[in-house]
C-alpha cells in the first residue's frame, strides 16, 4: 500500500525556520518525481515545489523561491522541505504528493495527510 | 508562469449532470488533471490526461478539453460528490505547476 506521511509542522515565529519531512512507503520512491503542495486555511491548493526522481530537476513557486529548499534521500525513502525566512502567509497545511505523470499531464496520484505549519508571533 | 481559472461555485440537482471548467493558456499545450477534496481530507485524483480515471473512481466522472479550456463532467451527480474540485497542469514553460482556484460543488 502506498503511503506518504508528513511530519515536522508546528508553530514558528516570523523569520524562523522549519524542516518538513515526508516518509514514503509501498512503492519504489526513487522512481518518482515528488511535490510539495500547500493549502492556507480556507483557501485553495498552491503548488510549492517539485523534485525529479534523481534530484536533477528542481522547481519552486515564485512565492517561495530563495526561501524554501526541496530535497530527497532515496536511500531513506524521504522527501524534505527546508523552509527559511518564514512569513505569516506561509501558514498552511503542507502536503507531499507523488507525481506519476508524463510530459503531457501531471498525475498527483497519492497525497499525504498533510502537516500544519503556523507562522505567528 | 500561467494561471488556471475556475468558477468559484457550481450547483447541481441530485442525479443531474454538471460540468466544471478550467481555463488557461497552458491548457493549449498540456492536459489538466482534476482533484476532489472533501473537508478535512487530502485531495484525491479523479481525472488525469486526456480522460483517464484512477482505479476506484466512478465512471460518472469524465474529462474533456478544447482549446484553452478543460472540463470535468459528473454525469448523474451523487450526494457524495459534494466537494471542492481543483484542476492543475504544467505552466506554459512546462517546468512549473499551476492549480486552479477551485470550484465548490453543491449537490441539491
Amino acid at each position: 500500500e502506498v503511503q506518504l506521511v508528513e511530519s515536522g509542522g508546528g508553530l514558528v515565529k516570523p523569520g524562523g525556520s522549519l524542516r518538513l519531512s515526508c516518509a514514503a512507503s509501498g512503492f519504489t520512491f526513487s522512481s518518482y518525481s515528488m511535490n510539495w503542495v500547500r493549502q492556507a486555511p480556507g483557501k485553495g491548493l498552491e503548488w510549492v515545489s517539485s523534485i525529479s526522481s534523481s534530484s536533477s530537476y528542481i522547481y519552486y513557486a515564485d512565492s517561495v523561491k530563495g526561501r524554501f529548499t526541496i530535497s530527497r534521500d532515496n536511500a531513506k525513502n524521504s522527501l524534505y522541505l527546508q523552509m527559511n525566512s518564514l512569513r505569516a502567509e506561509d501558514t498552511a497545511v503542507y502536503y507531499c504528493a507523488r507525481d506519476l505523470g508524463v510530459w503531457e499531464w501531471l498525475q498527483f496520484d497519492y497525497w499525504g495527510q498533510g502537516t500544519l505549519v503556523t507562522v505567528s508571533s | 508562469s500561467s494561471e488556471l481559472t475556475q468558477d468559484p461555485a457550481v450547483s447541481v440537482a441530485l442525479g443531474q449532470t454538471v460540468r466544471i471548467t478550467c481555463q488557461g493558456d497552458s491548457l493549449r499545450s498540456y492536459y489538466a488533471s482534476w482533484y476532489q477534496q472533501k473537508p478535512g481530507q487530502a485531495p484525491v485524483l479523479v481525472i488525469y490526461g486526456k480522460n483517464n480515471r484512477p482505479s476506484g473512481i466512478p465512471d460518472r466522472f469524465s474529462g474533456s478539453s478544447s482549446g484553452n479550456t478543460a472540463s470535468l463532467t459528473i454525469t448523474g451527480a451523487q450526494a457524495e460528490d459534494e466537494a471542492d474540485y481543483y484542476c492543475n497542469s504544467r505552466d506554459s514553460s512546462g517546468n512549473l505547476v499551476v492549480f486552479g482556484g477551485g470550484t465548490k460543488l453543491t449537490v441539491l
